[in-house]
């Protein structure tokens, strides 16, 4: 399974895009890739998923370049509740889906 | 509707003792799975039940872990006997039969402590 590379931390201000990039240069070509958010004593809180080009919900957006070797998650206009970790996962859709959680993006969002 | 709920959410026990700890996946989820996060390091994978079925077990620790399903609806994750490094956070997911989405739901999870 393809491991992944993604800042350890990241600072913002409400209001302000935060983007957080994602390596993930050994990816195959039956991987998806999967964020999910984790607010403290809490489990992990699934955001978006893509395979190529972008994908937009109601809550980010997902940016992915056409070699897939990295991925962006944007969120638009964040606020103090986005401030959690966050965290970029590839891999296989199938009956067997076991996630790799990595150390993950710690987001601050300051007032 | 209720969302994937554990229990206890935090237990404390003495090396050597047993603990069970409860996972109730949402309604209608065939998949159900177990995750711990260990003091300090990263979430893992322990297994993954279809239904009754343990469709993938590989990342239990030792055999002092058995998870079980009985009936398919919830799950049970015994620790026995408890040892130090079994210390942590052990979540529970669901996710439907047509998985077809990548999204798990996650529970808040049960802490546990052994001293």
């Amino acid at each position: 399974l393809a491991k992944t590379t993604q800042p350890i931390s990241m600072d913002s201000y409400e209001g302000q895009e935060v983007n957080i990039t994602c390596s993930h240069n050994n990816i195959a070509t039956n991987d998806y890739i999967t964020w999910y958010q984790q607010f403290p004593s809490q489990g992990p809180r699934f955001i978006i998923q893509g395979y190529k080009t972008k994908v937009t919900n109601e809550v980010a957006s997902l940016f992915i370049p056409a070699d897939r070797k990295s991925s962006t998650l944007s969120l638009p206009r964040v606020s103090l509740s986005d401030t959690a970790v966050y965290y970029c996962l590839v891999g296989w859709m199938d009956s067997s889906y076991k996630l790799i959680f990595g150390s993950g993006t710690r987001l601050l969002v300051r007032p | 509707e209720a969302g994937v709920t554990q229990f206890p959410s935090h237990s404390v026990i003495e090396k050597g003792q047993t603990v069970t700890l409860r996972c109730d996946p949402i309604s209608g989820h065939d998949n159900l799975y177990w995750y711990r996060r260990v003091m300090g390091k990263e979430i893992k994978f322990l297994l993954h039940f279809v239904k009754e079925s343990k469709q993938d077990e590989s990342g239990m620790p030792n055999n002092r872990f058995l998870a079980e399903r009985t009936g398919g609806t919830y799950s049970t994750l015994k620790v026995q006997p408890a040892e130090l490094e079994d210390s942590g956070v052990y979540f529970c997911a669901s996710s439907p039969r047509d998985f077809n989405t990548g999204e798990l739901f996650f529970g808040e999870g049960s802490r546990l402590t052994v001293l």
